[in-house]
């Protein structure tokens, strides 16, 4: 069964950082681009950033461009979401999502997500 | 980047009911729209991928149609737990990938 489980959320203020990880299971992580999306509370979706299988191509929003840094770990097949200069409108709830395999543009499986909220 | 408007915002019906939803993109996006479900408190859930694939184990009475800018998820009957919110996605143009704001199909 695939899995995605986001953790690392939390209260920061604004200025500050926070690392999300998202841990993956019940598949070959190194086989998939994954993404990160996230929501504001009551509002839409947004996608943030996603990473290639071996961690060669990343490509950001550009509103988290120069602040947001995504990796991944093949190895503990894990992806994380390094995010500095916090901003009061980057407060939402984010998920992790696995690019499909026939395109990474479609995302085929969601964590639950983890609330990030930035607020002095 | 594209824009996704979804109309309407909130779409009212009854159980057993038939549901058209619409997303419409500011430039061509071909095939490459995708839609999702979302209850409240829970992830978004692939339905239909590729304008009008249904993803594993989406029921059939969920179709997708359409291709360039203008694209409909119809309902053809509706179960009770269908009421939630619709996202459509395109993934043509990317980076970013954009959503639609979303259309909330509640109980009338």
């Amino acid at each position: 069964e695939v899995q995605l489980v986001e953790s690392g959320g939390g209260l920061v203020q604004p200025g500050g950082s926070l690392r999300l990880s998202c841990a993956a299971s019940g598949f070959t992580f190194s086989s998939y681009w994954m993404s990160w999306v996230r929501q504001a509370p009551g509002k839409g979706l947004e996608w943030v950033a996603n990473i290639k299988q071996d961690g060669g191509e990343k490509y950001y929003v550009d509103s988290v461009m120069g602040r947001f840094t995504i990796s991944r770990d093949n190895a503990k097949n894990s992806m994380y979401l390094q995010m500095d200069s916090l901003r009061a409108d980057d407060t939402a709830v984010y998920y992790c999502a696995r690019g499909c395999i026939v395109a990474a543009g479609i995302f085929d499986y969601w964590g639950q997500g983890t609330l990030v909220t930035v607020s002095s | 980047e594209i824009v996704l408007t979804q109309s309407p915002a909130t779409l009212s019906l009854s159980p057993g009911e038939r549901a058209t939803l619409s997303c419409r993109a500011s430039q061509s996006v071909s095939s490459y729209l995708v839609w999702y479900q979302q209850k409240p408190g829970q992830a978004p859930r692939l339905l239909i991928y590729d304008a009008s694939i249904r993803a594993t184990g989406i029921p059939a009475r969920f179709s997708g149609s359409g291709s360039g800018t203008d694209f409909t998820l119809t309902i053809s009957s509706l179960e009770p737990e269908d009421f939630a919110v619709y996202f459509c996605q395109q993934h043509s143009n990317w980076p970013p990938y954009t959503f639609g704001q979303g259309t909330k199909l509640e109980i009338k």
